[in-house]
């Protein structure tokens, strides 16, 4: 089953403008991460924010939590046609020694030049 | 630095075969996961592995099997082949577990006829 679930699933925008990815989850994380992928291709770690972590930043990229309403968002500012991908949060469920990531559906943005 | 490589790319099997799907992780890294990604979905958790023994199982039947080897490449076995099982397998890696980014290779492409 998938727990995140990216908002929204298909995003267009033009070069230059920023990008607002949500996610929501249902139980409790060890962390949240989030994806890249680009069409056919394997998934490039982005950014990757603790439990305890309320924002993070990665260059273009703002990652921010809220554990209390179990959501998490990606910015990406001033964005580039190279951006275009489908982009996915997934939570890491760690118990007990195994760990897994969790995907959601993901948002597939697609950046205009 | 050669990243997660995975064999072959590409695959075309028929129903009640069987498969086996290569990984060779990052060098370093001990901790090697499967996952399966249908088309217009996120990847679901398949089965992970460290220092050679299995972590964390996810809901998929027993006709997935996967072994970890002393150098840490890994193999995913499916078989029984059903046309459901069509879809790309992603190999991913990290140096352990736990609040770990994960490193993907590009995947192998399963299609079944």
């Amino acid at each position: 089953s998938q727990q995140g679930e990216e908002d929204p699933q298909a995003l267009s925008i033009q070069e230059g403008e920023n990008a607002t990815m949500n996610c929501s989850y249902k139980t409790s994380i060890n962390n949240l991460q989030w994806y890249r992928q680009n069409s056919g291709r394997g998934l490039v770690h982005l950014i990757l924010i603790r439990s305890n972590e309320r924002e993070k930043h990665s260059g273009r990229l703002r990652v921010t939590l809220d554990t209390s309403k179990k959501s998490s968002s990606l910015l990406i500012t001033a964005s580039r046609a190279a951006d275009t991908a489908s982009y996915f949060c997934a939570t890491d469920e760690l118990r007990g020694g195994s760990e897994k990531l969790v995907f959601g559906k993901g948002t597939k943005l697609t950046v205009n030049p | 630095d050669a990243g997660v490589t995975q064999s072959p790319t590409h695959l075309i099997k028929t129903r009640g075969q069987h498969v086996t799907l290569r990984c060779s992780p990052i060098s370093g890294h001990k901790s090697v996961s499967w996952y399966q990604q249908v088309l217009g979905q996120g990847p679901q958790f398949i089965f992970q592995y460290y220092e050679k023994e299995e972590r964390g199982r996810g809901n998929f039947p027993d006709r997935f099997s996967a072994r970890q080897f002393p150098n840490y490449s890994s193999e995913l076995n499916v078989n029984a082949l059903l046309l459901g099982d069509s879809a790309l397998y992603l190999c991913a890696s990290s140096l352990a577990v736990g609040n770990q980014p994960q490193h993907f290779g590009d995947g192998t492409r399963l299609s079944i006829l």
